[in-house]
C-alpha cells in the first residue's frame, strides 16, 4: 500500500544554511501535518495544511515556513539553521479520521 | 493549560507478562485520544484511537486502551507482551476541531526481558 513519502530521508547542513523538506501524502489525502522530534523528545506539532490552506499552527519558529501545493505535497522551508534544529521531522497525511505518519527526515545541523 | 502526562519514563516487563502504560490528560473538553508506538529511528505507528462511543478501544498488535472520563485517563494495555513490543510508546491528545494537530506525551520506553 502507498505510504507517506518524505524526502530526503537524511540531510546534513551547516549552521545558518537553509533546508527544504518535502512530504508527499497518501493519494487523496487532503491534510498534511508537520512535526519536529528532537533527540529523545516527544514529537512537537509545527503546522498543518488542509486543501492547500494553513489550518493550524503550533510551535513553528519564525525561521521556518511551509506550504501545500496543488498536488497536495507539502514543503517545509527552514532558514538560518541552528544546532537546535537537529531533529527528526515527520510529516503525516490524513483524510477525515484516517492518518498515516511518514518515516521522517533526519536533519543534522553542524 | 492543556497537557498530556505519561508518568512512567521507563517500564520493564518480562515476556509473556501483562502490560499497562499510563496516560493522563488535562483538557477543557473530552479530547481525541491516541496511542502511537515508535521503534528506534523509525516513524510513528498508530496503535489505536478514541473519538467517542465505547470506552474500551481495541487496536493493532493485541493492544487495547480504556478511556476513563472521571480519571482523565487513557491507559494502554496488553495481556501478554512479546519481545517485539519493546519500543517507545506515546500517548497523544487532540481537539475535535484540530484534526491530527496532536499534543504528545513525553513517552514511555518499554523494555521486554526474556
Amino acid at each position: 500500500a502507498a505510504g507517506v513519502i518524505q524526502s530526503p530521508r537524511h540531510l546534513i547542513k551547516e549552521k545558518r544554511e537553509t533546508a527544504t523538506l518535502k512530504c508527499y501524502p497518501i493519494p487523496r489525502h487532503d491534510t498534511v501535518y508537520w512535526y519536529q522530534q528532537g533527540p529523545g523528545q516527544d514529537p512537537q506539532f509545527l503546522i498543518s495544511f488542509y486543501e492547500k490552506m494553513q489550518s493550524d499552527k503550533g510551535s513553528i519558529p519564525d525561521r521556518f515556513s511551509a506550504q501545500q501545493f496543488s498536488d497536495y505535497h507539502s514543503e517545509l522551508n527552514m532558514s538560518s539553521l541552528e544546532l537546535g534544529d537537529s531533529a527528526l521531522y515527520f510529516c503525516a497525511s490524513s483524510l477525515r479520521d484516517s492518518v498515516l505518519f511518514g518515516p521522517g527526515t533526519r536533519l543534522t545541523v553542524l | 493549560a492543556q497537557s498530556v502526562t505519561q508518568p512512567d519514563i521507563h517500564i520493564t516487563v518480562s515476556e509473556g507478562a501483562s502490560l499497562e502504560l499510563r496516560c493522563n490528560y488535562s483538557y477543557g473538553a473530552t479530547p481525541y485520544l491516541f496511542w502511537y508506538v515508535q521503534s528506534p529511528g523509525q516513524g510513528l505507528q498508530l496503535l489505536l484511537k478514541y473519538f467517542s462511543g465505547d470506552t474500551l478501544v481495541q487496536g493493532i498488535k493485541g493492544f487495547e486502551a480504556e478511556f476513563k472520563r472521571s480519571q482523565s485517563s487513557f491507559n494502554l494495555r496488553k495481556p501478554s507482551v512479546h519481545w517485539s513490543d519493546a519500543a517507545e510508546y506515546f500517548c497523544a491528545v487532540g481537539l475535535p476541531n484540530s484534526g491530527y494537530a496532536l499534543n504528545f506525551g513525553k513517552g514511555t520506553s518499554l523494555l521486554v526481558t526474556p
